[in-house]
């Protein structure tokens, strides 16, 4: 089945703990990216990746890092984790030439 | 950078009847519209999007119109039903920048049976 993939899923952690989010797709899309959604604010991207080792700063980059060593996969990392970060992460991703870009299942981060 | 609002925040319909959802984009470069269906506990899915060069399109129960010169679009979903009940989210895009979608803030929709 194509898909993409998060974990975890839930998250609780506490301010200061580095963590990281996976993502992982198996449709051999070229882009992927990520947003953290907000109530009233909808989607806002963070980073996203055209390809493996291209990566660039979405709308709202401030404390986050991602890497793109493998096509499938696209992690987000938060070396210093604060409690404005606690949000509804997605990752999502598409193929070269197409706009339908393919949501994961989502990632509600709590931190305290 | 492009900005898109999005009205109503909730709209509550009663099932067979319409909803309209709208929205304003500021960047008239922008040349892609699509709509995003979100449903409790998952990502959003694609229903429908529109290019600029397009005023309208239509599948099944939905339809999109764009108004280019006002620069807003809007999304209508006739006969709703209850499983028309999610969140939707409007973005728009200028294409050559690659797929850099800016989403607007969201309309929680219920259809009551």
């Amino acid at each position: 089945e194509a898909q993409v993939t998060q974990n975890p899923r839930y998250l609780i952690t506490v301010t200061g703990k580095k963590l990281t989010v996976t993502c992982s797709q198996n449709m051999n899309h070229e882009y992927m990216s990520w947003y953290r959604q907000d109530p009233g604010l909808g989607l806002r991207q963070i980073y996203y990746s055209m390809n493996v080792e291209v990566t660039d700063k979405g709308d709202v980059p401030e404390g986050y890092k991602v890497s793109r060593k493998e096509k499938r996969n696209f992690p987000l990392i938060l070396e210093s984790p604060s409690p404005n970060q606690t949000s509804l992460y997605f990752c999502a991703s598409s193929a070269s030439g197409t706009l339908e870009q393919y949501f994961g299942p989502g990632t509600r981060l709590t931190v305290t | 950078g492009e900005n898109v609002e999005q009205h109503p925040s909730t709209l509550s319909v009663q099932e067979g009847d319409s909803a309209v959802i709208k929205c304003t984009y500021s960047d008239s470069a922008s040349n892609y519209f699509p709509w995003y269906k979100q449903e409790l506990g998952k990502g959003p899915q694609l229903i429908i999007d529109i290019r600029s060069n397009v005023g309208e399109k239509k599948d099944q129960r939905i339809a999109v119109t764009l108004n280019k010169t006002a620069k807003h679009f809007s999304l209508h979903i006739t006969e709703t039903q209850p499983e028309d009940s999610a969140v939707y989210f409007c973005a728009a895009d200028l294409l050559a920048a690659g797929n850099k979608l800016t989403f607007g803030g969201g309309t929680r929709v219920l259809v009551k049976p």
